[in-house]
């Protein structure tokens, strides 16, 4: 069973319009992140959250905006899509701070296309 | 700035046993060298990781330089599940609740049967 639940698995939005791209972990982690992973690019972080609060944003766009309503949830909402958000994007969890048990661990993603 | 250094891609052949390497001339004294393996469609999986010493898990064993300018690491007796493109990430474990790894291209590993 997956522990880090992304959904939905696959997005066809239209130029302009918003999404949520949800993500649940049940590891227990108190630290969630975002990455983006556009075609044949290397993954590019996004943002890291620990207990429920931002750390790090690495996104220029402030039409990226991730949201925690419960510690084992970080969605990612984006407006005003653009074609060049086309992407998968990983959403990952781990226990806070850089420590050797730290791991991170990844969901399968979403694949958005913005057409 | 690309911290680590590793070939495009590897081939083998099932049942082969299979050094991945991975350079890290710049490593700091705190950085931890992680891998991950990715395949396509996918998320990234954790495989390893270790700071001087080797390591080995139920996936494969990381030889570490003395040094630790530079890692191998060794997937025993590989099968078709194992092709992937594996990341050697370096990672910082100076406090804080900043985890980022940075992903760069890594090694795509083709298994033929």
């Amino acid at each position: 069973d997956p522990k880090i639940i992304q959904k939905p698995k696959y997005l066809v939005a239209v130029t302009g319009s918003e999404k949520i791209l949800i993500c649940e972990q049940y590891l227990g982690h108190n630290a969630m992140y975002w990455y983006r992973q556009s075609a044949k690019k290397p993954l590019e972080f996004m943002f890291s959250y620990s207990y429920q609060k931002l750390m790090d944003n690495q996104t220029a766009s402030s039409r990226f905006q991730p949201q925690s309503s419960k510690k084992n949830h970080l969605d990612l909402q984006i407006t005003a899509l653009k074609p060049d958000d086309s992407a998968t994007y990983f959403c990952a969890s781990s226990q806070p701070g850089q420590g050797a048990g730290n791991t991170l661990y990844f969901g399968e993603g979403s694949r958005l296309i913005v057409v | 700035d690309a911290k680590t250094t590793q070939p495009d891609s590897m081939e083998s052949t099932e049942g082969e046993t299979v050094h991945l390497p991975c350079s890290h001339a710049t490593i700091s004294g705190n950085e931890y060298i992680y891998w991950y393996r990715q395949v396509p469609l996918q998320g990234p999986e954790y495989v390893t990781h270790g700071l001087q010493q080797n390591t080995t898990n139920s996936m494969a064993f990381l030889a570490i330089a003395s040094d630790r300018k530079s890692s191998t690491l060794i997937l025993p007796h590989v099968s078709l599940r194992d092709a992937a493109v594996y990341h050697c990430i370096l990672r910082p474990n100076s406090g804080g609740s900043n985890a980022k790894l940075t992903f760069g291209k890594g090694t795509k590993l083709s298994v033929k049967s």
